[in-house]
């Protein structure tokens, strides 16, 4: 069974331009997650969806970010514009239910902004 | 102060060592998590544990839920071992969302 897709795995962008990540969950998996995480640090979470609602997102920056998830199953989250801060690997897990306790993991996207 | 707090940051053992990182955390929790995490990013889960102790291969974590600790261990290290491992804490109620550690660097030297 195939894991948590994500793409692209690098991406380096000059700053004030957009950028999406895109990920694919594994399947049968209603609950979906877009965690960010800095150089040296624990993952933070940004969003995080039960099928195609955004049942938290009060750490997701509104003015810049935006995420979806239509059909409940693929997912996409937007930066416009970038800024130099926004440097970070952007992961995505799902689980099965709406439960924190069996997630999965992404290989997930480092983003270098310039 | 962070929810929670690991060490060491770093860990720098000989193959064959006995290895052991701490976790300490702040909030009530529902369950506490050990995450493995290799150079590229990709994040596994080791375990999920609300009370006593687990134990998977060469792998044991345990927890004390009145000291708001855990402890994950690993007997006999290999230089496979060498990764990051994260602690997260399950909140109590709500959301239940995961607050992670900064993460345990280990490298295992052969």
């Amino acid at each position: 069974e195939a894991g948590v897709v994500q793409s692209p795995r690098y991406k380096i962008i000059e700053k004030k331009q957009p950028v999406a990540f895109w990920c694919n969950p594994i399947s049968g998996h209603n609950t979906l997650y877009w965690y960010r995480q800095n150089l040296g640090q624990g993952p933070e979470l940004l969003i995080r969806y039960e099928n195609e609602e955004a049942v938290d997102d009060s750490q997701l920056p509104k003015d810049r970010f935006s995420a979806e998830r239509l059909k409940g199953v693929d997912s996409t989250l937007k930066i416009q514009p970038a800024e130099l801060g926004d440097s970070a690997v952007y992961l995505c897990a799902s689980s099965l239910v709406s439960s924190y306790n069996e997630q999965f993991f992404g290989p997930g996207t480092r983003l270098t902004v310039l | 102060k962070n929810e929670v707090e690991q060490s060491p940051q770093n860990l720098t053992a000989q193959e064959g060592e006995f290895i052991t990182i701490n976790c300490s955390y702040s909030v009530g929790i529902s369950a506490l998590h050990w995450l493995q995490q290799h150079p590229g990013g990709g994040i596994v889960s080791l375990f999920m544990l609300s009370s006593g102790k687990k134990k998977h291969g060469r792998l044991i974590a345990t927890i004390n839920i009145q000291e708001k600790h855990s402890s994950l261990h690993i007997t006999a290290s290999h230089p496979r071992d060498s990764a990051v491992y994260i602690c997260a804490a399950q909140r109590q109620g709500g959301s239940e969302k995961l607050v992670f550690g900064k993460g345990t660097k280990l490298t295992v030297n052969p």
